[in-house]
């Protein structure tokens, strides 16, 4: 079974700009939660969806969002980047049963470099 | 709130030797998953193993285990027999409460592997 996959893995983007990231989850997951991760302040989670519908968020600004597809594929976007940004991006999946303790997997992540 | 602490930065370990990192939690629910995963410099999170606050047992998967004492509050993971290919990051994490699918992550320790 395939594991989880993120496009693109590298990106370098400059101030200002917007950045859209792709995660697909491994077949029959349905739940999709992203995590950021930087030096300073380790993992840290963005969001999580289950069904098409956010169900969790974490602790960012309104810059960061996302959205489900119906084939459980998700995106993240961040708009107006900043240089505090600049971090790896990482997509986790899960069976997404009533159980919130389901094994979450992990994708390669998306390294973001803001200029 | 919930909180992992992980108080080893880094360790080093001779092949083939056992080692132990780590890792204390807290939390006020009684329901709850703790989780480890390696990341190697790949940026990768591996995951390892899983204990559930209501196991009984330690869990256990090929060379990994965990030692769980939840009097302590503590969920420290065991390696036999390092390998090289054990160099990397270790997190502890945790996932608590009901509804709530969001991981929380301690800060990690940095494991050397020393031929």
């Amino acid at each position: 079974k395939a594991g989880v996959t993120q496009t693109p893995r590298y990106l370098i983007k400059t101030r200002g700009q917007q950045v859209t990231l792709s995660c697909s989850p491994i077949s029959g997951h349905r739940s999709v939660s992203w995590y950021q991760q930087t030096p300073g302040q380790g993992l840290q989670f963005l969001f999580e969806y289950f069904s098409e519908t956010q169900r969790n968020k974490g602790n960012f600004p309104g810059r960061f969002s996302g959205r489900q597809f119906s084939n459980s594929r998700s995106e993240m976007n961040v708009s107006t980047l900043e240089l505090g940004d600049s971090a790896l991006y990482l997509c986790a999946s899960s069976l997404g049963s009533a159980r919130s303790t389901d094994t979450q997997y992990f994708g390669p992540g998306t390294r973001l470099t803001v200029l | 709130a919930q909180k992992i602490t992980q108080t080893q930065p880094g360790m080093f370990v001779q092949e083939k030797e056992a080692v132990t990192l780590d890792c204390t939690y807290d939390t006020s629910d009684p329901s709850y998953g703790l989780f480890w995963y390696k990341q190697p410099s790949s940026g990768e999170m591996i995951f390892l193993i899983y204990q559930g606050s209501y196991d009984q047992q330690n869990a256990t998967e090929g060379r990994y285990s965990l030692n769980f004492q939840k009097a302590r509050k503590s969920a420290n993971l065991v390696i036999s027999a390092s390998q090289l290919g054990d160099s990397a990051m270790y997190f502890c994490a945790m996932v608590s409460g009901a509804g709530s699918y969001q991981l929380t992550f301690g800060k990690g320790t940095k494991l050397s592997v020393i031929p």
